[in-house]
């Protein structure tokens, strides 16, 4: 069966300091990879889509970015954190192509103070 | 680009009663999913609808989609505390790509 796991489950960070969320799926072969922002009040937000190594759709313009380094492996990373990037940030997978469930990790909760 | 609005936002029912929540599209669904969630915890998988008039169950809980593919809705028979947390329609908003936009949530209470 397949598992998805995110980690850190919670970060505190400062202003300005570095950030990398990592995610990893196991149990399947080039899955579609994604990254959510959950923020209250805004619902949940695609940030990042990949369906591949090394290949990254960025959907929103901010002050993050993704990045596949493995098959199943996805990374969200920011070299300076903003008070906004405070959040909840979802990992998810689907099999390849289109029109398939698309599955969670447990989320790991940031907060930048 | 594609929205959905869920209805209603936020519902406190008594334990037994049936409940339904709404999801509206503003443009055709390719693919409508519906879950569910813990505060501060990650989107469990309840059902995906495809086609048109489609109908789908799961314990007590069963999902439609309309002939238009433009509304989907959640009902809930005797609800159990079990059943209380936030429910998320989400559905592709690109025309079947596999990127999911989601509804704002709906919150659900059940009093014992």
């Amino acid at each position: 069966s397949q598992t998805i796991h995110q980690w850190p489950a919670t970060l505190v960070q400062p202003v300005g300091s570095p950030l990398s969320l990592e995610c990893t799926v196991e149990g399947t072969s080039n899955p579609n990879l994604y990254w959510y922002r959950q923020a209250a009040g805004r619902g949940l937000q695609l940030l990042f889509y990949s369906v591949g190594i090394g290949q990254i759709s960025s959907e929103v313009p901010q002050n993050l970015s993704a990045s596949r380094p493995q098959d199943r492996q996805f990374i969200l990373s920011s070299k300076k954190l903003l008070l906004s990037d405070s959040g909840f940030y979802l990992c998810a997978w689907s099999r390849t192509g289109t029109g398939n469930t698309i599955y969670f990790g447990e989320g790991s909760w940031l907060t930048v103070v | 680009s594609q929205e959905l609005e869920q209805s209603p936002q936020s519902l406190i029912v008594q334990e037994g009663k049936n409940l339904t929540i709404n999801c509206t599209s503003s443009k055709t669904l390719y693919g409508l999913y519906w879950y569910k969630q813990k505060y501060g915890e990650g989107l469990i998988f309840l059902m995906m609808l495809q086609k048109g008039g489609e109908e789908k169950s799961h314990e007590k809980i069963t999902a439609k989609l309309d002939e238009k593919k433009q509304q989907s809705s959640l009902h809930i028979t005797a609800s159990q505390p079990s059943h209380a947390g936030i429910y998320l329609c989400g559905a592709d908003g690109s025309g079947n790509t596999g990127k999911l936009i989601f509804g704002q949530g709906t919150t659900l209470q059940v009093k014992p």
